[in-house]
C-alpha cells in the first residue's frame, strides 16, 4: 500500500538549535515530494516539490532534501516564528492527487 | 485578497441538518478539491473535481456531495449532518499547466465544522 509516514510526530527546539523533520514514503512511481507548513487553525502553505533523488530546495531557514526512500525538511537555527505542523506529501504517476502524512509538529522556544 | 476563499470559518450545527461549505479561488486553476482534517488522521481527501464537467470521488466520500458551480466555484455539502463529521475542512486548488509544480496545491483557510 502507497503511504507516508512522517516523524517524529512532534519535536521541541531551543531556538538556535538546529534539526531535521522526516518523511518516508512507499510508492510505486512517485512523481513529486511537497512539503507544506501548517499554523494552527489555518490551511496548509505551500513550501516546496521536489521531483527526483538528490534534488535539494532552499527557503531561508528551510532546506528539503530526497531520497528514493525518504525525504528530510533540515531547519538551521530556527526561530519561535518557524514553530508549526509541517506535512509532508507525494503524488504519483496516473494520479494528481496528494497523500498526506500526519504531519510533525515543531515547537520553537526562544 | 486571499487567492483561495472559505465560507464560513466557523460553523456550528445540529444533526441531521443540512450544511453547504462554499470555496472560490481567484487563481484560475481547473482544479479543486475538498479535504477534511482530523487530529491525528492528517488531510483526507473528499472529493475533487477537475473541471466543472468531472467530479471523482475521494477516500471519505460517504455522507458528503458536491457541485462545480464554474471554474471557480466549487461547494461541499452535508445532507444529513451528523457528530462524527465535526472537522476541519479545506478546499485546494492546483493547475496542471503550472509547470513544473503540476501537482501542488494550494489551500484555502478552512472552515472549522462542529456538529452536535
Amino acid at each position: 500500500e502507497d503511504q507516508v509516514t512522517q516523524s517524529p510526530e512532534a519535536l521541541r527546539l531551543q531556538e538556535g538549535e538546529s534539526s531535521s523533520l522526516n518523511c518516508s514514503y512507499t510508492v510505486s512511481g512517485l512523481r513529486g515530494l511537497f512539503w507544506y507548513r501548517q499554523d494552527p487553525g489555518k490551511g496548509p502553505e505551500f513550501l516546496f516539490t521536489l521531483y527526483s533523488a538528490g534534488e535539494e530546495k532552499e527557503k531561508e531557514r528551510l532546506k528539503a532534501t530526497l531520497t528514493k526512500k525518504e525525504s528530510f525538511l533540515h531547519i538551521t537555527a530556527p526561530k519561535p516564528e518557524d514553530s508549526a505542523t509541517y506535512l509532508c506529501a507525494f503524488s504519483q504517476g496516473g494520479s494528481e492527487k496528494l497523500v498526506f502524512g500526519k504531519g510533525t509538529k515543531l515547537t520553537v522556544n526562544p | 485578497d486571499a487567492d483561495v476563499t472559505q465560507t464560513p470559518r466557523n460553523r456550528i450545527t445540529k444533526t441531521g441538518k443540512r450544511i453547504m461549505l462554499e470555496c472560490s479561488q481567484t487563481k484560475g486553476h481547473d482544479r479543486m478539491y475538498w479535504y477534511r482534517q482530523d487530529p491525528g488522521l492528517g488531510l483526507r481527501l473528499i472529493y475533487y473535481s477537475f473541471d466543472v464537467k468531472d467530479i471523482n470521488k475521494g477516500e471519505i466520500s460517504d455522507g458528503y456531495s458536491v457541485s462545480r458551480q464554474a471554474q471557480a466555484k466549487f461547494s461541499l455539502s452535508l445532507e444529513s449532518a451528523i457528530p462524527n463529521q465535526t472537522a476541519l475542512y479545506f478546499c485546494a486548488t492546483s493547475d496542471p499547466a503550472r509547470a513544473p509544480h503540476t501537482d501542488t496545491q494550494y489551500f484555502g483557510p478552512g472552515t472549522r465544522l462542529t456538529v452536535l
